[in-house]
């Protein structure tokens, strides 16, 4: 069973600043997503990894599978940028079990 | 595109009561995941269908739980009967298929369920 653990678990930051939240998991994956969680909303993936690195607008995701560990960067923060933010994985399983496992989250607040 | 549909959005109910939750999945998508998360912890997978057969529900508490699709589209997660710990938010998501490492998942809005 992969065990995934995010760091930190709360963060606030200053409008502006540049955001790091880490993502680490114990077996190797078949991909790793991070996903954006806001208040009583759904879940809303922002980016599939299966190596390197992504880019879409302000936020980057990198991952390094030899260490078991990937990164989410948001540049120039936002308030607006402000939810909980989640690493899951994928495993490699057979007949087709895919289901993802979670880490806890970071909750991020972005202040004005 | 439609994305995927959960009701209702929020339930209340007393503990060993019943409750069922309804999900529609993004059409065309195979694949169909419930999630349980509760509060303070990220998600945990339930069950994933593949059309309307299981592929994985060994994380579903059967002497309670139960999920259908018999169609292969609309699938519904049942709780009979409720305890106080299953207050949680169920998750519905859907994808193309599964089992390929390059499929994403697309989420709901998810049902809170509080058990009083």
């Amino acid at each position: 069973k992969n065990e995934v653990e995010q760091s930190p678990q709360n963060l606030t930051a200053q409008e502006g600043e540049f955001i790091t939240i880490n993502c680490s998991y114990s077996v190797g994956i078949s991909a790793l997503h991070w996903l954006q969680q806001h208040p009583g909303g759904g879940i809303v993936s922002l980016f599939m990894l299966s190596s390197g690195k992504k880019k879409h607008g302000r936020l980057i995701a990198t991952i390094n599978i030899q260490e078991k560990h990937s990164s989410l960067h948001i540049t120039a923060s936002h308030p607006r940028d402000s939810a909980v933010y989640i690493c899951a994985v994928r495993g490699y399983s057979g007949g087709g079990a895919d289901g993802l496992t979670f880490g806890k989250g970071t909750h991020l607040i972005i202040q004005p | 595109e439609a994305g995927v549909a959960q009701s209702p959005r929020y339930k209340i109910i007393e503990k060993r009561q019943s409750v069922a939750f309804w999900c529609n999945p993004i059409s065309g998508h195979a694949t169909l995941y419930w999630y349980q998360q509760i509060l303070g912890q990220g998600p945990k997978l339930l069950i994933q269908f593949q059309n309307n057969g299981v592929v994985d529900d060994s994380q579903l508490p059967k002497d309670r739980f139960s999920a259908e699709r018999l169609k292969g589209v609309d699938s519904t997660l049942k709780i009979q009967p409720a305890k106080l710990e299953d207050s949680a938010v169920y998750l519905c998501a859907s994808s193309f298929r599964g089992g390929h490492t390059n499929t994403e998942a697309f989420f709901g809005q998810g049902t809170r369920l509080t058990v009083v």
